[in-house]
């Protein structure tokens, strides 16, 4: 089955620990991207990449990093979580088909304490 | 600046009846849009899309209309089924990204 697998669904963690939320995607495409979704807010983008070895920043970057090693993996890493990167957070893939958008994964919710 | 807009928070239907989702975006360059669906704990869920060469395009019970002159996008469920109560997101290109308004949350009454 084609999709995008995140984890962990849930996480509670404490301010200033690190922690990398993990992604991954069977479908050979190229992009990717991480974005949060608040209330009120919608869906706002945090990084994405073209391809492997190539990444840039979205709208909201700050306090996140990403890495694309392998086409298929694009972990989000918090490296010091503060209160504000509460958040639900979805992974997303797409392939050069632009009108079949982005596949998204199951979403991680974050709550940082 | 919010380049694409939904102005309706929430919307509730009755079944059987037409739900009309609507969008409004201010950059005339996109050149498509698309629209997702939404259930509580899942992921966003590709709907349906539209090039900006149309101005409709159809898939089963969900019709997608363009004004390109108004700036304005709709969603149209026919029959509404109390399945699709979600929340809806329209979206634009932006580069290597879609721009997402802020959902309308539609619930379908039985």
């Amino acid at each position: 089955e084609a999709q995008v697998t995140q984890n962990p669904r849930y996480l509670i963690t404490v301010t200033g620990k690190k922690l990398t939320v993990t992604c991954s995607q069977n479908m050979n495409h190229e992009y990717m991207s991480w974005y949060r979704q608040d209330p009120g807010l919608g869906l706002r983008q945090i990084y994405y990449s073209m391809n492997v070895e190539v990444t840039d920043k979205g709208d909201v970057p700050e306090g996140y990093k990403v890495s694309r090693k392998e086409k298929r993996n694009f972990p989000l890493i918090l490296e010091s979580p503060s209160p504000n990167q509460t958040s639900l957070y979805f992974c997303a893939s797409r392939g050069t088909e632009k009108l079949y958008g982005y596949t998204f994964g199951s979403g991680t919710r974050l709550t940082v304490v | 600046d919010q380049q694409v807009k939904q102005n309706s928070p929430s919307l509730s239907v009755q079944e059987g009846r037409i739900s009309i989702l609507n969008c409004d975006y201010t950059n005339s360059m996109f050149d498509y849009f698309l629209w997702y669906k939404k259930y509580p704990a899942e992921g966003p869920t590709f709907l349906i899309s539209i090039s900006s060469i149309k101005d409709k395009n159809e898939d089963g019970r969900f019709t997608v209309f363009l004004n390109k002159s108004a700036k304005h996008l709709s969603l149209h469920i026919v029959p509404s089924q109390p399945g699709d109560s979600a929340v809806y997101f329209c979206a634009a290109p932006g580069t290597y990204k879609y721009i997402f308004g802020t959902g309308t949350r539609l619930k379908v009454l039985a």
